[in-house]
């Protein structure tokens, strides 16, 4: 079964500097991988599809990068209103699963 | 827009079986390209893909769940549904449906559902 391992676990980053989040697929899902931002209450956002697809409303900030089995999320200037939760997922055509990574928490430094 | 709601027990204890509905609106199960699909989040933890069924009643669920989860649909009331039996305070989770369709990332969800395992 695919597994997808996200690090690091926790980043800390100030306000205004540049974040990077990987998440490793344990087998090629080619470009079919999101990423979803979680804040305390609500349900996931959808931020990225395609591996590098900016979803509807999604600032220019918010870039994925990557294919086959590594991939790469970067904020580019840390707003104070993106320090959440971030998963990625990926999206299989057959057998159809929808698995996540366990999650990065941005936190401010 | 589709909405998504999910209904159910919020309290169940364990070894018995927990059963979750959701109601979709503006859109009809039967006959759609679309899979229905829950994902829980325990809490304080992350996202946890539980599984997916088609309109026709095909289903997959992940690996670890298999041998405890049923998904079905019922297409004459729009709804679909999630059995987990032997439920521990694992299982104590928010669960969420959602609308999913193959090669592309969830495009809606429920508000989420809690469910607490416990006596």
């Amino acid at each position: 079964e695919m597994v997808l391992t996200q690090s690091p676990a926790t980043l800390s980053v100030s306000p205004g500097e540049r974040a990077t989040l990987s998440c490793r697929a344990s087998q090629s899902v080619s470009s079919n991988l999101a990423w979803y931002q979680q804040k305390p209450g609500q349900a996931p956002r959808l931020l990225i599809y395609g591996a590098s697809t900016r979803a509807s409303g999604i600032p220019a900030r918010f870039s994925g990068s990557g294919s086959g089995t590594e991939f790469t999320l970067t904020i580019s200037s840390l707003q104070s209103e993106d320090f959440a939760v971030y998963y990625c997922q990926q999206y299989n055509n057959w057998p159809p699963t929808w698995m996540f990574g366990q999650g990065t928490r941005v936190e401010i430094k | 827009q589709v909405q998504l709601q999910e209904s159910g027990p919020g309290l169940v204890k364990p070894s018995e079986t927990l059963s979750l509905t959701c109601s979709v609106s503006a859109g009809s199960i039967s006959g759609s390209p679309y899979y229905w699909g829950w994902i829980r989040q325990p809490p304080g933890k992350g996202l946890e893909w539980i599984g997916a069924v088609f309109y026709t009643g095909s289903a997959y669920y992940r690996t670890s769940l298999k041998s405890r989860v049923t998904m079905s649909v019922d297409t004459s009331k729009n709804q679909f549904s999630l059995k987990l039996t032997s439920v521990t305070a694992a299982d104590t989770a928010i669960y969420y449906c959602t609308r999913l369709l193959t090669q592309r990332p969830v495009d809606y969800w429920g508000q989420g559902t809690l469910v607490i395992v416990s006596s």
